[in-house]
């Protein structure tokens, strides 16, 4: 079946570091990949997304390319704020009718913490 | 209102109470999620309904129940919990077609079994 393996954390950086979050994922087909991030206390957002190879999704100053020959989403961004401290979910969507399923079904890897200090 | 919301934010029962967590839905999607967040485990999907078809996860126990009287709301009614249920539970919508599947998730409802 679908899986995503993300990095394990925590990640600690300090601001202005540069930051890097592996994952990887395991699909038929072709799926649509996502980050989402996850704030103390909140639900998930959508940060971004790439919906076939080589697409490169951005928001935030963060950035992720899809590579279909790596199987592979990383995250990554130049110079990280403490505002950037949450946690970073990878996830693939497997569009309806693959596996059986009547619905887009959407896999997420194990979720990353980061912190950063000032 | 815009986007999913989900009330109530936070939830303290005991394990003989039956009380119920509500999600509603402005974007105009056809497929509702519960989803359940445990500490230090990867999110767990509950439940699904696409276009009025309910898709379960089959590890699930039965003292969680799920309603969706139409394309808009999904309740999750708890009856006799016990405390390894106390988690954050996420609500999400999507456009079951047409659309990339991504997920819209509300805040949560941060539930606490005495």
């Amino acid at each position: 079946g679908d899986s995503v393996t993300q990095m394990e954390g925590p990640v600690t950086l300090s601001e202005e570091a540069f930051l890097t979050i592996n994952c990887t994922y395991t699909a038929t087909g072709y799926p649509s990949l996502f980050w989402y991030v996850q704030y103390p206390g909140e639900g998930l957002q959508l940060l971004l997304k790439a919906t076939k190879a080589d697409d490169k999704g951005s928001n935030k100053g963060f950035e992720a390319t899809y590579r279909k020959e790596t199987t592979s989403f990383h995250l990554e961004k130049g110079s990280v704020q403490v505002s950037d401290s949450a946690v970073y979910f990878c996830a693939l969507s497997a569009p309806p009718g693959a596996g059986g399923t009547s619905y887009g079904k959407l896999t997420f890897g194990q979720g990353t913490i980061l912190t950063v200090h000032p | 209102e815009t986007g999913v919301t989900q009330t109530p934010r936070h939830l303290v029962m005991g394990m003989t109470n039956k009380k119920s967590l509500k999600c509603e839905q402005h974007l105009g999607h056809n497929a509702m999620y519960w989803y359940k967040q445990s500490a230090k485990k990867p999110l767990e999907l509950m439940f699904v309904y696409s276009l009025e078809e309910r898709v379960e996860n089959n590890s699930v126990p039965s003292r969680f129940s799920p309603e969706c009287p139409n394309s808009s709301h999904l309740f999750l009614h708890l009856h006799t919990l016990q405390p390894e249920d106390s988690a954050l539970y996420l609500c999400a919508s999507s456009q079951r077609t047409g659309g990339t599947g991504e997920l819209f998730f509300g805040e949560g409802s941060r539930l606490t079994v005495l």
